[in-house]
């Protein structure tokens, strides 16, 4: 299977508050795993990602973590701001490979 | 600047009519890609192309054409064939260096049939 599920599909959160987005996968061969941010009306650009020979990788309010066994990824957004409101796209590719698979975007806004 | 430009920003289009989206890079990076975006339905692959003059369908290439002539550019032709091409259409590229396949994409141009 091909698909990489991702939730919720929408998201508020207060200003400071922690978001958390949420990706599951079902293909194992899938060895590299970014997150896309897209703000209205551009396109996306990469946030952040990660390999499955670790379980977190953390660049600066960013936080990705991932459970291989269970197939799934998270992004975790700390002190988060209005600037953050974007919509996010977890993905997940083959190293070395030319196709990516999104998952369906969750829309983040964060209440002043 | 290195980046990707996609023109026009806006297009709209009579039904019946085929028409060609541009997308341009100056990044020298070998792969590009089209994405059609639909609202809650993530990014969708329409066509991809690993070097110039090949090109391979994504998972929904049906009443799309593309062209690699240069290595900087990948046009897209939507066609009459396409029964629902209003979306928001992004274009790609990556470098196949490195094996990552981070994906560079440009600002999109969003299609409506009048």
């Amino acid at each position: 299977q091909q698909q990489v599920k991702q939730s919720p599909q929408s998201l508020i959160v207060q200003k400071g508050g922690i978001s958390i987005i949420n990706c599951a996968y079902e293909n194992t061969a899938f060895d590299y795993f970014p997150w896309y941010q897209q703000f209205p009306g551009k396109g996306p650009a990469l946030l952040i990602a990660i390999r499955p020979d670790v379980s977190e990788k953390k660049e600066g309010r960013f936080t990705i973590s991932f459970n291989k066994s269970a197939k799934q990824f998270s992004l975790h957004i700390m002190d988060s701001q209005p600037g953050d409101s974007a919509t996010y796209f977890c993905a997940a590719s083959r190293v070395g490979g030319f196709k990516t698979i999104f998952g369906a975007g969750t829309r983040l806004f964060v209440k002043a | 600047d290195g980046g990707i430009t996609q023109s026009p920003k806006y297009l709209f289009r009579k039904e019946g009519q085929n028409v060609t989206l541009s997308c341009e890079q100056n990044l020298n990076h070998d792969a590009m890609y089209w994405y059609r975006q639909d609202p809650g339905q993530g990014l969708r692959l329409i066509y991809y192309s690993q070097i110039v003059n090949d090109f391979q369908k994504g998972d929904i290439a049906e009443g799309y054409s593309v062209s690699r002539e240069k290595k900087e550019s990948f046009p897209l032709t939507v066609t009459s064939a396409q029964k629902n091409p209003t979306a928001f259409y992004l274009c790609a590229s990556s470098s196949l260096a490195g094996g990552n396949n981070e994906q560079f994409f440009g600002p999109g141009t969003r299609l409506t049939v009048l």
